[in-house]
């Protein structure tokens, strides 16, 4: 069974800083990984998608690796800015399709 | 992408009642999904909703309590029946064109059952 955690759990930091968010999972049969971002009280928003053929995705000031192997992903964002804060969720997908949710890093950046 | 519109956006409910909870997206989609996400917790799968099949629970999820429908490729309901205060979560439907492909998702049904 898929076991995913998201390290740090919280995470508050001033505004220009360079983050890095960790995720790892304990299966690596995975088709790929997805990370999300969600706002209070709403939906799940698609940051980045990762196939597990691949080692990384970029998308603007966000940037995330994957090493299916060791069962990990990173999340990196750049020069966050105060409209970052939200909770940022991995999901590997396995090839059962289905996504499995760590339980999230609560950002918040300060202005 | 896809667009999804679940209805309704919230809702608060007596206990013992039960709500349809739709799943209306712009394209057709063979993969449609049901998850609960439980007050400070993370998504948990209830669900995979395939056209023309009966839908496929997890663990700890049962028919009787969350029927779902799925009649085209386009549409879904998911119902909570009798309904008691543990049942208030979030529930999101979730689409995917393939398995390689993204996951969307809806903006979700906020229920509180008193």
């Amino acid at each position: 069974k898929q076991e995913v955690t998201q390290i740090p759990a919280a995470l508050s930091v001033p505004e220009g800083e360079n983050l890095v968010l960790n995720c790892s999972f304990t299966d690596s049969a995975i088709y790929n990984l997805q990370w999300f971002r969600q706002d209070p009280g709403k939906g799940l928003t698609s940051l980045l998608l990762i196939q597990s053929s691949q080692r990384e995705q970029t998308s603007g000031r966000l940037n995330a690796s994957l090493d299916k192997s060791s069962g990990r992903s990173t999340l990196y964002i750049a020069a966050s800015q105060p409209g970052d804060s939200a909770t940022y969720l991995c999901a590997p997908r396995g090839y059962g399709n289905k996504l499995v949710f760590g339980a999230g890093t609560i950002l918040r950046v300060k202005s | 992408s896809a667009v999804i519109s679940q209805k309704p956006s919230r809702d608060i409910c007596q206990r013992g009642t039960s709500l349809t909870i739709q799943c209306q997206v712009d394209s057709q989609v063979t993969m449609m999904f049901w998850y609960r996400q439980q007050p400070g917790q993370s998504l948990t799968l209830i669900a995979t909703a395939n056209q023309g099949s009966e839908a496929t629970y997890e663990s700890g999820f049962v028919i009787d309590k969350f029927p779902i429908s799925r009649p085209n490729l386009t549409f879904s309901t998911l119902t909570v029946s009798n309904m008691s205060p543990e049942d208030s979560s979030i529930y999101l439907c979730s689409v995917g064109p393939s398995q390689k492909e993204k996951l969307f998702f809806g903006s979700g049904t906020q229920l509180s059952v008193l």
